[in-house]
C-alpha cells in the first residue's frame, strides 16, 4: 500500500477484555515498530521487528502484551486482560532497513480505550 | 539506557525563528533524527543528521554536535501550520530509535 495502515482506528474495551491491533507496513519495508503514546506524552517503544531475526521485545511493559509478523508483512499487537492503564494510541511504524538513516513511517495509529 | 532531554512548551510568534533542543545520553549513538506530530496526527519524518554540522531543508534546519551529545531543531519564517509536537529521537546501536518527550510549539499570530 501507500503508506502503513492500522486497524481499527479506535477501539472501546472492556476492563480484562482481550484486544488485536494490526499493522500493515509499507511494501517491501523489512522493519516494523510498536510505540505506544499516552495522550500529550512520548512515544513508548513497544517491540521491533527486522526482518528475519529474532524480535526485540525489550519494550513490552508486561507479559500481557504480545506481538507477531506474519510472513515479514503484516503484524498484530495483542493485549490480553487489558486495564485501563493501557489506554493509549498504539502506533506502528515501518522503514526500509533498520536504523541507518532514522526515517520512520508510521500509520495513523489505533486509539485504545479501555473502561 | 538512553535519555533525552527536550523542552516541553516553546511559543513564538509567526514569522519568526525558533530553535528546539535536544541532548542525548546513549551508547553506540548512530543519528539524531526530528519527527513533527499533528494533534490526532501521526508523527511525520522531518530530518536525520549522522555528522555533525547543520542540515537544511527548506524552512527547517538540524544541527548535530556528537561531542556534545546535543542537537537542535531550526524552525524559520514560523507559520501557523507548524503550531504542533516535534519530537527528537536517537539511533543507536540495534535498538529501535528511541524518542524523546516531546515539545509542543504554539505559533501565535
Amino acid at each position: 500500500g501507500a503508506g502503513v495502515s492500522q486497524s481499527p482506528s479506535n477501539k472501546v474495551t472492556e476492563k480484562g477484555k482481550d484486544v488485536e491491533l494490526r499493522c500493515d507496513p509499507i511494501s517491501g519495508h523489512t522493519a516494523l515498530y510498536w510505540y505506544r503514546q499516552s495522550l500529550g506524552q512520548g512515544l513508548e517503544f513497544l517491540i521491533y521487528f527486522q526482518g528475519n531475526s529474532a524480535p526485540d521485545k525489550s519494550g513490552l511493559p508486561s507479559d500481557r502484551f504480545s506481538a507477531e509478523r506474519t510472513g515479514g508483512s503484516v503484524s498484530t499487537l495483542t493485549i490480553q486482560r487489558t486495564q485501563q492503564e493501557d489506554s493509549a494510541v498504539y502506533l506502528c511504524a515501518s522503514s526500509r532497513t533498520g536504523q541507518i538513516t532514522g526515517e520512520l513511517f508510521f500509520g495513523e495509529g489505533s486509539r485504545l480505550t479501555v473502561l | 539506557g538512553q535519555s533525552l532531554e527536550q523542552p516541553s512548551e516553546v511559543t513564538a510568534v509567526e514569522g519568526a525563528i525558533v530553535q528546539i533542543n535536544c541532548t542525548y545520553q546513549t551508547s553506540g549513538f548512530y543519528g539524531l533524527s526530528w519527527y513533527q506530530q499533528h494533534d490526532g496526527g501521526a508523527p511525520t519524518f522531518l530530518s536525520y543528521n549522522a555528522l555533525d554540522g547543520l542540515e537544511e531543508t527548506g524552512r527547517f534546519s538540524s544541527f548535530l554536535s556528537r561531542s556534545d551529545s546535543y542537537g537542535y531543531l531550526l524552525l524559520q519564517e514560523l507559520q501557523m501550520k507548524d503550531s504542533a509536537s516535534y519530537f527528537c529521537a536517537v539511533s543507536a546501536g540495534r535498538r529501535a530509535l528511541t524518542f524523546g518527550s516531546g515539545t509542543r510549539l504554539q505559533v501565535q499570530p
